[in-house]
């Protein structure tokens, strides 16, 4: 199984809304990311979490907050968003860096809509 | 802090034509090097994964190498299709992944 499973697939949200989307996978992964994508441009890192800590805050907003509760689940939640952050949401999974064969599998994103 | 680059940003081609996507990176310190590709509004699918310690690697049609003390990856795409229209991205990893721009690819029958 080299699937990383997304949910929603698509949301759309108010700005006062508090939402969250959930990412799992089941590869035995520790690492797991949250990237951001705008139209046309490539993933941007948001989080990166190692072990289930966080080891990479992009200095994202703090209306964005992820959580990783075990080895196999990232969360992002999600507050007060502006319609900037209308995007496609892509969670990663890979072994550690470092470790042999780190190739990284993507989900299929949620198109967040923020109204 | 690293720069990923990937010229062209975009290529259109007649089926049957082979082609090399290009990849630079200003830092060599990476771990692997790792081509995806990206339909519209989808998520990303990997193609090829290079650790930093070998060359090439090739599936199918496709074919990536690395030089990574000059901070270069190529993709190969040999008797191109139809079906391979997306956008293609190369990201370099050490502890995060950093990607670049992409090459939008169309392929015309």
């Amino acid at each position: 199984d080299t699937e990383v499973t997304q949910t929603p697939k698509h949301l759309v949200m108010g700005m006062t809304n508090k939402k969250s989307l959930k990412c799992e996978q089941h590869m035995g992964h520790r690492a797991m990311y949250w990237y951001k994508q705008k139209a046309k441009k490539p993933p941007e890192l948001m989080f990166v979490y190692s072990y289930e800590k966080l080891s990479i805050n992009e200095s994202v907003p703090s209306r964005f907050s992820p959580e990783c509760p075990n080895s196999s689940l990232l969360n992002l939640h999600l507050h007060a968003l502006q319609p900037e952050d209308s995007a496609l949401y892509l969670c990663a999974s890979s072994p550690p860096g470092g470790a042999l064969n780190t190739e990284a599998f993507f989900g299929q994103g949620t198109r967040l809509t923020v109204v | 802090k690293q720069e990923v680059t990937q010229i062209p940003a975009a290529l259109s081609v007649p089926e049957g034509e082979n082609l090399v996507l290009n990849c630079s990176f200003t830092d060599s310190a990476i771990y692997n090097l790792q081509w995806f590709r990206q339909d519209p509004g989808k998520g990303l699918t990997s193609l090829l994964l290079i650790q930093s310690s070998q060359r090439e690697q090739t599936s199918g049609r496709l074919n990536a190498s690395l030089d990574k003390s000059s901070g270069r990856s190529t993709l190969y795409i040999a008797a191109s299709q139809p079906g391979d229209s997306a956008t293609y991205l190369c990201a370099v990893r050490v502890y995060d992944m950093r990607f670049g721009a992409g090459t939008r690819l169309t392929v015309k029958p």
